[in-house]
């Protein structure tokens, strides 16, 4: 069965610094997508950025950036220029037919 | 079209009866997706269906639960005899698949609240 794991349950950063959140894997799968989706309090569940398990290149979006290593069952994610309201629940979700989600960091962007 | 629907928004209930919530996904994705939340964690895979096809359930549904997919358009989630462990935030999403657009699309959740 397929695992996610976010080892860092709280991080802060100030206003405009840049904050990397872990996210690791495990699956015997080769075929698959990750996904890093952001919920601010009370509020829906959105995508912030996503990568194909075939696709060498890291994805971006913006400030958004991923470090994929495919070897080694890593996918983080690196927020650029952060702000106010950066601040949020990030989960980090493996996707093959079903969609894992790891436990989520919670993110504190401080003016 | 303004995306996966749910309802209701807020479920309270007394322990024993039965609840049944609603998703309306976005039109003509295939997929359809139940997931539980509780407080501070992250979503919980329940079952998912491909049109009308329920494909895969979770050990997490027990027999109490049953959902439902008729024509491959909305969902229904049912949780019969509900117990105080099921107060949680009950989540839809929608997945198309195709057109380059692999994304899980949510809803804003059914909060349900049992007393």
């Amino acid at each position: 069965a397929q695992t996610v794991t976010q080892s860092q349950p709280e991080m802060s950063v100030q206003e405009a610094e840049t904050v990397t959140l872990s996210c690791t894997y495990d699956t015997s799968e080769n075929n698959y997508y990750l996904f890093w989706y952001k919920q601010p309090p009370s509020r829906q569940m959105i995508l912030v950025i996503r990568q194909e398990a075939y696709k060498q290149q890291n994805a971006t979006e913006n400030r958004f950036s991923v470090n994929f290593q495919k070897a080694a069952k890593s996918f983080s994610l690196k927020i650029s220029d952060s702000q106010l309201g950066d601040t949020a629940m990030y989960f980090c979700a493996f996707m093959s037919n079903d969609m894992r989600f790891g436990a989520g960091t919670r993110l504190t962007v401080k003016p | 079209d303004t995306g996966v629907s749910q309802n209701p928004r807020h479920k309270i209930t007394k322990r024993g009866q039965n609840v049944t919530f609603r998703c309306d996904p976005i039109s003509e994705h295939n997929r359809l997706y139940w997931y539980r939340q509780t407080l501070g964690q992250g979503p919980e895979f329940l079952t998912y269906f491909q049109n009308e096809a329920q494909l895969e359930k979770s050990r997490l549904l027990s027999d109490r639960f049953s959902a439902e997919r008729p024509k491959g358009s909305f969902s229904t989630l049912e949780i019969q005899r509900t117990e105080q462990g099921d107060s949680a935030m009950y989540l839809c999403a929608s997945f198309s698949g195709t057109g380059g657009y692999n994304e899980q699309f949510f809803g804003p959740g059914t909060r349900l609240t049992v007393l």
